[in-house]
């Protein structure tokens, strides 16, 4: 899964800054999702968006999370004021068609320690 | 809200053994994905399986998604302690296109 790519791989907030998740679908694919796995937890999804539109964010906390798929550019995944709770590995995956048969290939995910 | 029961949480076998993972709910899926993820990694994906009564081999491990389309089961066969690892899967329902996620099988196979 190498070519969905993300960055950074580890990153350090102290609680109350921002976090900046950065997310580059495989080639060709054009529908990413985030998840996220909290410490001895599954994955949990949080949104799925396509280029410039979100599509489904039922997984996203209502406050402080934000998440963007630019026309150009990779995904963001935005935390704002983190706090000790949001410190996870945080997934995106990239499928090429978005349809319910559709494969989701994972990268290899940013871990975010907030202090 | 869909649920994924997955079983046995931990297994440790030694090498040489059969092992089976299983997956269940009480909800349909279009398809279920099976991924394994390393420490420190993103989930790897192994199989998809979509068709209800559908059976996939990949060397030693045998994939079958139930007929009504509800559980999946991940057999492997004289497992090798390079199989250890977190097995996952993961359902994809018609009504919308994010995964649902299992808890996880965590394997360690002994040498």
């Amino acid at each position: 899964n190498a070519d969905v790519m993300q960055n950074p791989r580890h990153l350090v907030r102290r609680r109350g800054q921002e976090a900046r998740l950065r997310c580059s679908p495989m080639k060709g694919h054009s529908h990413v999702y985030w998840y996220r796995q909290l410490p001895e937890e599954g994955l949990k999804f949080m949104v799925y968006l396509q280029k410039e539109n979100i599509i489904d964010e039922s997984g996203m906390p209502k406050e402080r999370f934000s998440a963007e798929f630019p026309k150009e550019g990779p995904s963001i995944l935005r935390i704002q004021q983190v706090v000790r709770g949001d410190s996870a590995a945080y997934f995106c995956a990239s499928s090429p068609l978005g349809g319910s048969t559709d494969t989701q290939y994972f990268g290899p995910g940013t871990r975010l320690t907030v202090l | 809200t869909q649920l994924l029961e997955q079983s046995p949480q931990f297994l440790s076998i030694q090498e040489g053994e059969n092992l089976t993972v299983y997956c269940n709910s009480s909800s349909v899926f279009s398809s279920l994905q099976w991924y394994r993820q390393e420490p420190g990694e993103g989930p790897v994906l192994l199989v998809t399986v979509v068709t209800g009564g559908e059976v996939k081999k990949l060397k030693r491990l045998t994939f079958q998604f139930g007929d009504a389309r509800k559980d999946s089961s991940l057999h492997i066969t004289a497992a090798q302690p390079g199989d250890t690892g977190l097995y996952l899967c993961a359902g994809e329902t018609y009504a919308g296109n994010m995964l649902t996620f299992g808890g996880g099988t965590r394997l360690m196979v002994k040498p």
